[in-house]
């Protein structure tokens, strides 16, 4: 068990529909990342969150969203679902994220858009 | 832009074989980080070992060992006397130093081990 959490674990929507994905970090995590794992990309970096601030951003779509809380938990949110959207989103932590640090993953949130 | 490459897409081998994934990177950067991720049929990723670009001494623990070669930009692992609980997806990452932790994955290898 890495200590991060996801939910839901599932998760089976519509075209056109909004979801949101909740992470917890591990006790003691400032950082919080958000990566997205399908069969044509791969896994692929989307946000990092330090203490409450945007961080870095990759290769994360306009119609997605993210923040993190004061109480260090994460939301990203996935608007006007697409097909292509369909994937494994997983969350990480570290404690600072400052480079070459461990990163810790959740066991992931599988979102099938129908 | 950085880039890490995994030729082998499928691995099997029969237990207690040994087992060599191979990862490529590129980068422009000379201080960088690599790390080895396991993905088991569970799904989670799971850490197996970082190492910074200016430690090229191999690692070795327990039936796990790496090889890292700066000349060749290469970070190898290798799985001894290999065991069922070993297949898995592992994906070979690299992190530059640059104030966060965006990692650049390739595109994992697929090990399954054969009783």
């Amino acid at each position: 068990d890495s200590g991060v959490t996801q939910t839901p674990k599932h998760l089976i929507t519509a075209t056109g529909q909004r979801v949101t994905l909740r992470c917890s970090p591990r006790s003691g995590d400032l950082s919080v990342y958000w990566y997205q794992q399908s069969l044509d990309q791969g896994l692929q970096f989307l946000i990092q969150y330090y203490n409450g601030e945007e961080r870095a951003k990759g290769n994360i779509l306009e119609r997605f969203s993210a923040q993190q809380f004061p109480d260090l938990h994460s939301e990203l949110n996935l608007s006007s679902l697409e097909l292509g959207d369909s994937a494994l989103y997983f969350c990480a932590s570290s404690v600072g994220g400052t480079g070459g640090e461990k990163l810790f993953f959740g066991s992931g949130t599988q979102l099938s858009v129908l | 832009a950085q880039k890490v490459t995994q030729a082998q897409t499928e691995i099997s081998v029969v237990e207690k074989e040994d087992v060599t994934l191979d990862c490529v990177y590129e980068t422009r950067d000379t201080t960088y980080y690599l790390f080895w991720y396991k993905q088991p049929p569970s799904g989670e990723l799971v850490f197996l070992i970082r190492r910074n670009s200016f430690d090229e001494q191999n690692e070795i623990s327990g039936r796990y060992s790496w090889n890292f070669q700066k000349s060749t930009s290469s970070f190898n692992f290798t799985i001894t006397a290999s065991q069922v609980v070993d297949s898995a997806v592992y994906f070979c990452a690299l992190s530059e130093a640059r104030g966060n932790e965006k990692l650049t994955f390739g595109t994992g290898t697929r090990l399954t081990i054969i009783p």
